[in-house]
């Protein structure tokens, strides 16, 4: 069964600071990997998709890498502002597009 | 923001009772996938319903049943409600039918509490 874990659980830094959230998964037979991000009682925003084939994922301030092999993922964000505080969930696709979620990281940037 | 809609926001039952709750998807899409999330974890898949037809299913009972109409909108079932029911219910749409190679989208959740 695919499990996936997040760490940290959570994250305090100050605004400006470049950060890095990991993933990582026991099944590398996966179709892609996504990372969300959640605000508080809130559902969950599609934040990069990289699929199996590839290798990283960039949109503005963040930076998705996949290595497949190792099960491992890293999400990286540049210039953190306190916007940018909430929990980011890492989630694999195994068959049916089912998502195997992490618990995720709860981010806080401190202005 | 996505397309995806859920209903209703909020809802209280007691244990033992049922309870539905909706899913519009995204235009365009015909798979919907429905997932638990209790506080503080991340979320747990229950099933999914391609062209109407369940297409998968996580660990959950069969308590727990969906539906899915020709406008690819969707329904979550409950019955014999539990403490351990009450959790963030989210709905996701995409495109993909039994690969995995497509974006979810997912709606803003049903926050279901049991008393």
């Amino acid at each position: 069964k695919q499990e996936v874990t997040q760490i940290p659980a959570a994250l305090s830094v100050p605004e400006g600071e470049n950060l890095v959230l990991n993933c990582s998964f026991t099944d590398s037979a996966i179709y892609n990997l996504q990372w969300f991000r959640q605000d508080p009682g809130k559902g969950l925003t599609s934040l990069l998709l990289i699929q199996s084939s590839q290798r990283e994922q960039t949109s503005g301030r963040l930076n998705a890498s996949l290595d497949k092999s190792s099960g491992r993922s890293t999400l990286y964000i540049a210039a953190s502002q306190p916007g940018d505080s909430a929990t980011y969930l890492c989630a694999v696709s195994g068959d049916f597009n089912k998502f195997y979620f992490g618990s995720g990281t709860k981010l806080n940037v401190k202005p | 923001e996505t397309g995806v809609t859920q209903s209703p926001t909020h809802l209280i039952k007691t244990r033992g009772q049922q309870v539905t709750l909706r899913c519009s998807s995204q235009s365009g899409h015909n798979t919907v996938s429905w997932y638990q999330q209790a506080l503080g974890q991340g979320p747990q898949f229950i099933f999914q319903y391609y062209r109407e037809e369940e297409n998968g299913r996580g660990n959950f009972p069969p308590r727990f049943s969906g539906l899915q109409f020709p406008n690819y909108s969707s329904e979550l079932n409950v019955n014999a409600l539990e403490l351990d029911d009450s959790a963030l219910y989210l709905c996701a749409s995409s495109s993909a039918g039994l690969g995995g190679e497509n974006t979810q989208y997912f709606g803003p959740g049903t926050r279901l509490t049991v008393l």
